[in-house]
This record gives C-alpha cells, structure tokens and sequence, in this order.
C-alpha cells in the first residue's frame, strides 16, 4: 500500500486565490481527518469524515473553509479565498474506525504558503 | 477533559547516549496514549501506542515508553540514539472513545550530535 497521498506537497498562491487541496486514504480505512500544523498553534484538527460523512467540523476556522468527501477513498480541503494567516502545512491521515485508540496515518503533507 | 505536556521543547543528545523525552498528561478516564515522530518535511508516523495492556511499550526503531498512572507520565526512551533519530517528537492523549478527542502535545525537538 502507498499509504496517505497528498497533493500537491507545496502550493504558493496569493491572497484571494483558490486552494484545493487532495488526500487518498490507505485503502480499508474509513475514517479520514484533516488537521493543520502551523508553529504557534501546533496540529489542530479540522474536520474528520467516517464513511464519508463529515463527523466534527467544528475545527474548521471559517466558512472559507470546506471538505468534501465524494468516495471513500478521496477527499478535498478547499480554502476559497485564501488569505496570508492560512499558510501552514495541511495533513490529512486516516484510520479504520473512530476509536480513539485506533492509529492514525499521516500523508505527508502540503505545505501552503499564501501571499 | 484531557490535556498533554511535554516537558521538553528540545532535548540535544550525543550519538550514542540515552535519549529521554517527557510526557505528561491530564484524564479523567483511562487514556489511550501514543508518540509519533516527525521527520523533516514528512508526515507523522506512529512510533509506539498504550491502550491498557502492559505499561511498558515497546516501538519501533528501538524505543519504548513506560506509563506510570501514579505520575500520569508516558515518557519516551531509547537506549543508544543514533543520527536518523533526529526528528520532532508528539506526545499524544486519547480518550477511549472517539479519535475526535485526540489531544496532541507540543512537540519536542530532537537533535542528535556526532
């Protein structure tokens, strides 16, 4: 299995602007989490889906922001439009299950650096 | 409610010696508690997790970690640090019941000296 894939690893835009990013979850797993990594605040989760329904959005920062997940193995964060204090690095991972002893797996990330 | 300190936002070690990074937690309920590393420009991975079963865990890469419920310390350990252990370290906190309550902590930096 190639794991979590996210894409794109980097994304530079300017203020304003549209960002769609993209996760593949490992396929099995049903549970897919978006979180976000920036030096002051740390890892903070976002929204988390479990068979493709949105379970806990309330992480999500503003109404700029939205998550879909049309199939149960892909789903979208989309930040329309962007602005400068949304640069960070975006992970998704996903899990079998909600548990909260259940393993998470991370992708690698997309870093997004907003002008 | 459920919260996580590492003690520890970098810890320098020599190629070779102990490395020891520290974690305490606050729950109200019998936690699941898990460390993952970081490496540069990657994503996390799991290094080792607790979940009521024997309190000394043991992960991958040679380290393993101790839940002492007295102390309500899940401190992580390795014996002999070496160079690719260099990474950024997260302590994490769950309540049983939902991984929407995962409760990361701050991270500790890790460098390894030759």
């Amino acid at each position: 299995d190639a794991g979590v894939i996210q894409s794109p690893r980097h994304e530079v835009t300017e203020m304003g602007q549209e960002v769609t990013l993209r996760c593949k979850l490992i396929s099995g797993h049903n549970s897919l989490f978006w979180y976000r990594q920036t030096m002051m605040r740390g890892l903070e989760l976002l929204i988390y889906f479990n068979n493709n329904v949105p379970i806990d959005d309330s992480g999500m920062p503003e109404d700029r922001f939205s998550a879909k997940m049309p199939n149960a193995s892909f789903s979208t964060l989309k930040i329309q439009p962007s602005e400068p204090r949304d640069s960070a690095v975006y992970f998704c991972a996903s899990s079998f299950g909600v548990a909260g002893a259940n393993v998470l797996t991370f992708g690698a990330g997309s870093r997004l650096t907003v002008l | 409610a459920q919260s996580v300190t590492q003690l520890d936002s970098h810890v320098s070690v020599s190629e070779g010696t102990p490395v020891l990074l520290r974690c305490n937690y606050s729950s109200s309920y019998s936690p699941s508690l898990f460390w993952y590393v970081q490496h540069p420009n990657k994503g996390l991975q799991l290094l080792l997790k607790y979940t009521s079963a024997a309190t000394l865990v043991k992960g991958i890469n040679g380290f393993e970690a101790e839940f002492k419920k007295s102390e309500t310390s899940f401190h992580l350990t390795k014996p002999s640090a070496h160079m690719s252990d260099a990474a950024e370290y997260f302590c994490v906190v769950s309540l049983s019941g939902s991984a929407r309550q995962l409760t990361f902590g701050s991270g500790t930096q890790l460098t390894v000296l030759p």
